[in-house]
């Protein structure tokens, strides 16, 4: 199936930990995405990025950080995780230039307790 | 003022009526637009872009946009059970890259 996929779907985990959620595309797109959607169901862009540029939104803390081993993954790895990192993190894709419709992965539902 | 606004609802319609659901964004100079449907528990799915003034249709979804007035709706004709979920306006504003801003979306409840 050509998709978004992530990996886990559910993470439980204590504060202070690290942990990460993988992501991985096979739409042949060359831009990803992390969002987070928090408990009122906000949705909110995290990062972008291609390979050739990353853009981080100024309001996420420097404790998140995207890691991409190549075009097909994006990974988001979180350090000392808190409560309010309690959410769920969507991953995207899309073929970078004017049309940029994005595709969603099914999402990982985080919880630190 | 939000980026992009959305009516939170719920917006309740008869099975069968016209749903319309309404979006306006800040950003004048933003170039593309969508509608994504979101089931509860599930990720958001695409279902319309537009980027031109006037119309889009794609089956029962018909896309709006005004620039001028920095307005974009989308239209469910004959509205089924099936389409009750949270509709989600996501707006690419200039200089952002290829980042969407969403509204906080709107709930549709269509009842038989």
């Amino acid at each position: 199936d050509t998709a978004v996929s992530q990996t886990p779907k559910y993470l439980v985990t204590q504060m202070g930990n690290d942990k990460s959620i993988k992501c991985e595309q096979n739409l042949g797109h060359d831009t990803m995405y992390w969002y987070k959607q928090d408990s009122k169901k906000f949705l909110k862009i995290m990062f972008s990025y291609n390979n050739k540029e990353l853009i981080i939104n100024e309001t996420v803390p420097n404790r998140f950080s995207p890691k991409s081993p190549d075009k097909a993954h994006l990974n988001l790895h979180i350090n000392s995780l808190e409560l309010g990192d309690s959410a769920v993190y969507f991953c995207a894709s899309s073929r970078s230039g004017t049309i940029n419709e994005q595709f969603f992965g099914p999402g990982t539902r985080l919880t630190v307790l | 003022q939000k980026e992009v606004e959305q009516n939170s609802g719920p917006l309740s319609v008869p099975e069968g009526a016209i749903a319309s659901l309404n979006c306006t964004y800040s950003d004048r100079v933003s170039q593309s637009f969508f509608w994504y449907r979101q089931y509860s528990g599930k990720s958001p799915e695409l279902i319309m872009s537009i980027y031109s003034n006037g119309d889009k249709e794609d089956g029962r979804f018909t896309a709006q946009l005004n620039k001028a007035s920095q307005y974009v709706s989308l239209l469910i004709r004959d509205s089924q059970p099936s389409d009750s979920a949270t509709y989600l306006c996501a707006v690419n504003p200039y200089n952002a890259g290829n980042m969407l801003t969403f509204g906080g979306g709107t709930r549709l409840m269509v009842k038989p």
